[in-house]
C-alpha cells in the first residue's frame, strides 16, 4: 500500500526566498509521483509530476522537484517565492495503473511581504 | 480552463432535502473520480469509475449516490446528508493507460462546496 507524509503542515517564507515543501512516501511499485496546488476558493491545479524519467523535475511556475529514491523523498523546491505561490501544495503518489491516488495531508505556504 | 467543469460551485442544503453535483469533462478519458475535501484533513477518494464502471467506492455511507451515466457525465446523488458532509466535493478525470506503468495524471474540477444545514 502507498502513502504519502508531508512533514509539514504550514511553511512561511518571505518574498523572494527559496521555497523548500517536503514530502516523503512509501510505495511498493515503482510510483508515479505529482504535486498539486490549490489555491483558495479554486480547483486542483497540476505543478508537476515524475513517472520513472529524469529524476528531477522542472515544473510550472519555476517549481521543479527531485526524486530520490533512496530517500524515498519528493521534495518541492522554488528559488524565490512570490505573493502569488500563497496557496496549500500536495503531494501525491500513484500506483502502477494509475488508478489508486494517494495525497499526502498538504502543506499551506505563506508568503511574507 | 482545466476541461473538467463542476456544477453547482456552491450548493447549501437542509438534511432532508435532495440534491445533486453533476461533473462534465471535454477531455476524451475514461476514468472518472469523485474526491471529499474536508478542512484540516486529506483528500478522500470516494468512488471511481472506468469505462462507465464502477470499480471503487471507498466505504462510502449509501447517501451518496454516484451515477456515470456515460464516459464524459458523472453525478454525486445526495441524500439525507449530515452536517459533518459538508465538505470541498472535487471530481476528476483521467485517460486510462492499463500499460503496468502508467504515466496518467488526474485533471481536477474546480469543485463544488456543499454546506449541510
Amino acid at each position: 500500500a502507498q502513502s504519502v507524509t508531508q512533514l509539514d503542515s504550514h511553511v512561511s517564507v518571505s518574498e523572494g526566498t527559496p521555497v523548500l515543501l517536503r514530502c516523503n512516501y512509501s510505495s511498493s511499485y515503482s510510483p508515479s509521483l505529482f504535486w498539486y496546488v490549490q489555491h483558495p476558493n479554486k480547483g486542483l491545479q497540476l505543478l508537476l509530476k515524475y513517472t520513472s524519467a529524469a529524476t528531477l523535475v522542472k515544473g510550472i511556475n519555476g517549481f521543479e522537484a527531485e526524486f530520490k529514491k533512496s530517500e524515498t523523498s519528493f521534495h518541492l523546491t522554488k528559488p524565490s517565492a512570490h505573493m502569488s505561490d500563497a496557496a496549500e501544495y500536495f503531494c501525491v503518489v500513484s500506483d502502477d495503473y494509475g488508478q489508486n491516488f494517494v495525497f499526502g495531508p498538504g502543506t499551506r505556504l505563506s508568503v511574507l511581504p | 480552463e482545466t476541461g473538467v467543469t463542476q456544477t453547482p460551485r456552491h450548493l447549501v442544503m437542509g438534511m432532508t432535502n435532495k440534491k445533486s453535483l453533476k461533473c462534465e469533462q471535454h477531455l476524451g478519458h475514461n476514468a472518472m473520480y469523485w474526491y471529499k475535501q474536508s478542512a484540516k484533513k486529506p483528500l478522500e477518494l470516494m468512488f471511481v469509475y472506468n469505462f462507465k464502471e464502477q470499480t471503487e467506492n471507498n466505504s462510502v455511507p449509501s447517501r451518496f449516490s454516484p451515477e456515470c451515466p456515460n464516459s464524459s457525465h458523472l453525478f454525486l446523488h445526495l441524500h439525507t446528508l449530515q452536517p459533518e458532509d459538508s465538505a470541498l466535493y472535487l471530481c476528476a478525470s483521467s485517460q486510462e493507460e492499463f500499460q503496468g506503468t502508467s504515466t496518467d495524471t488526474q485533471y481536477f474540477g474546480p469543485g463544488t462546496r456543499l454546506t449541510v444545514l
